[in-house]
């Protein structure tokens, strides 16, 4: 079975519900922000990010938050579909250090 | 077909045994890394080239060493497997320009060893 998503928060909708993933990162000084997706038995799959002069960034039907002041970041989709399903996660990146630091995820789960 | 590939995609081995994972991208990236994940924990990274001749150790490198032996092949090594090795790893590959590129990840190699 797929071991990822185990002891992960979970949030389950409703097919055709809005989804809002949350995401508290670490670091003030991070400048760059990606969310990515992993279904089971794939890698990480880029779904959209957004840099730190920006508080809001919109892709096809996602869209990204950012709150630099609390440190959080969102990911909203909208009419979640049953392939949505997956472990969703945010990366924090200090362009400064060139390297990533990764959450541990959200497991959306979408029923039909 | 995949941008980056990783080889084998499961492997099972036994304490003590060297193990090498293979992954090869077809992305023209100059920047690779590999990155481990345990259930209910972020990606941790190894080890990371930013050039064929570039090698710099990340978050958790005990254990691991790391070969960068073209611009399109990055492999990593365990030269004693130990069971707390037990992972799933990623290989993820990145662009030079500008500042501040996302990471393109292969599909993990599953590794047990007993």
């Amino acid at each position: 079975g797929e071991s990822v998503g185990l002891h992960l928060p979970t949030l389950s909708v409703q097919e055709g519900d809005n989804s809002i993933i949350n995401c508290a990162y670490s670091n003030s000084a991070s400048d760059y922000f990606i969310w990515y997706k992993q279904e089971s038995g794939k890698g990480p799959q880029f779904i959209i990010d957004i840099r730190s002069n920006m508080d809001k960034r919109q892709g096809q039907r996602v869209t990204v938050l950012l709150n630099k002041t609390v440190k959080h970041l969102s990911l909203q989709i909208a009419a979640t579909q049953p392939g949505d399903s997956a472990v969703y996660f945010c990366a924090e990146n200090m362009s400064n250090f060139n390297k990533f630091y990764f959450g541990s995820g959200t497991k959306l789960n979408v029923k039909p | 077909d995949a941008d980056v590939t990783q080889t084998p995609r499961n492997r099972i081995t036994k304490t003590g045994k060297r193990i090498m994972l293979e992954c090869s991208q077809t992305k023209g990236h100059d920047r690779m890394y590999w990155y481990r994940q345990d259930p209910g924990l972020g990606l941790r990274l190894i080890y990371y080239s930013f050039d064929v001749k570039d090698i710099n150790k990340g978050e958790i490198s005990d254990g691991y060493s790391v070969s960068r032996q073209a611009q399109a092949k990055f492999s990593l090594s365990l030269e004693s497997a130990i069971p707390n090795q037990t992972a799933l790893y990623f290989c993820a590959t990145s662009d030079v320009t500008g500042s501040n590129q996302p990471q393109h990840f292969g599909d993990g190699t599953r590794l047990s060893i007993l």
